[in-house]
């Protein structure tokens, strides 16, 4: 089975890191995506992990532990922009498996 | 900056009738992808497609529903005798594939089912 776990909600405030956790238990795995989505419009891809370790992109970083079965999206410099939601997913072979996404408050 | 489009941007059809939904990936993309989202849930995995052929389905992807790449551009999803529950933004995306897993998502089609 698949089974992905998110915090509902969470709120950060503007120019602060915010970490998004990410659990994963999936029958086979060959990566995790993030993606960004705000109210209304269409995920847009944010990073995916394949191996362990970080991916940094921009204000944006990704996590993954393999072993673990953990992910994490670090935010940094919030902005008030960020306000969505942040979707994890993992891949397996062509097929990906979402979770139900962490809705991210951005205060001033 | 290349994009994936949608058309209709909203349809609305009556329980038992067939729609279809059409995509236009970008151009240099291989590989194709249909997700659904029910107002308030999560993003589900449909389907994808590689090379002119499904490569991997969800269990949602029934016998109610087909895909097809009819030309070199559209990517099409049918559904056939729609249901109440079938009501939802249905996205596409596309990948190039080989070397980069970064999806880019139309902005979806809503269906609602009446």
């Amino acid at each position: 089975g698949q089974n992905i776990d998110q915090p509902t909600e969470m709120t950060a405030t503007e120019g602060a890191i915010v970490q998004i956790n990410c659990t994963y238990q999936t029958s086979g795995f060959n990566g995790l995506f993030w993606y960004q989505q705000h109210a209304g419009e269409a995920p847009t891809f944010l990073s995916y992990n394949v191996l362990d370790g970080l991916e940094e992109k921009g204000r944006f970083s990704s996590f993954l532990s393999r072993s673990k079965g953990y992910s994490y999206l670090l935010l940094k410099e919030l902005q008030m922009k960020d306000s969505a939601s942040y979707l994890c997913a993992s891949y397996n072979f062509n097929k990906f498996y979402f979770g139900s996404g962490t809705k991210l408050n951005v205060k001033p | 900056e290349p994009e994936v489009t949608q058309t209709p941007s909203h349809q609305v059809t009556q329980m038992g009738q067939e729609v279809i939904l059409r995509c236009v990936p970008i151009s240099n993309h291989l590989y194709f992808y249909w997700y659904r989202q029910i107002l308030g849930q999560k993003v589900e995995f449909l389907v994808s497609f590689y090379n002119n052929e499904i490569s991997e389905k969800s269990e949602i992807f029934d016998d109610q529903f087909s895909v097809e790449r009819p030309d070199g551009s559209n990517f099409t999803l049918k559904i056939r005798s729609t249901k109440l529950e079938d009501s939802a933004m249905y996205f596409c995306a596309s990948s190039v594939g080989t070397g980069s897993y970064e999806q880019y998502f139309g902005p979806g089609t809503r269906l609602t089912v009446t």
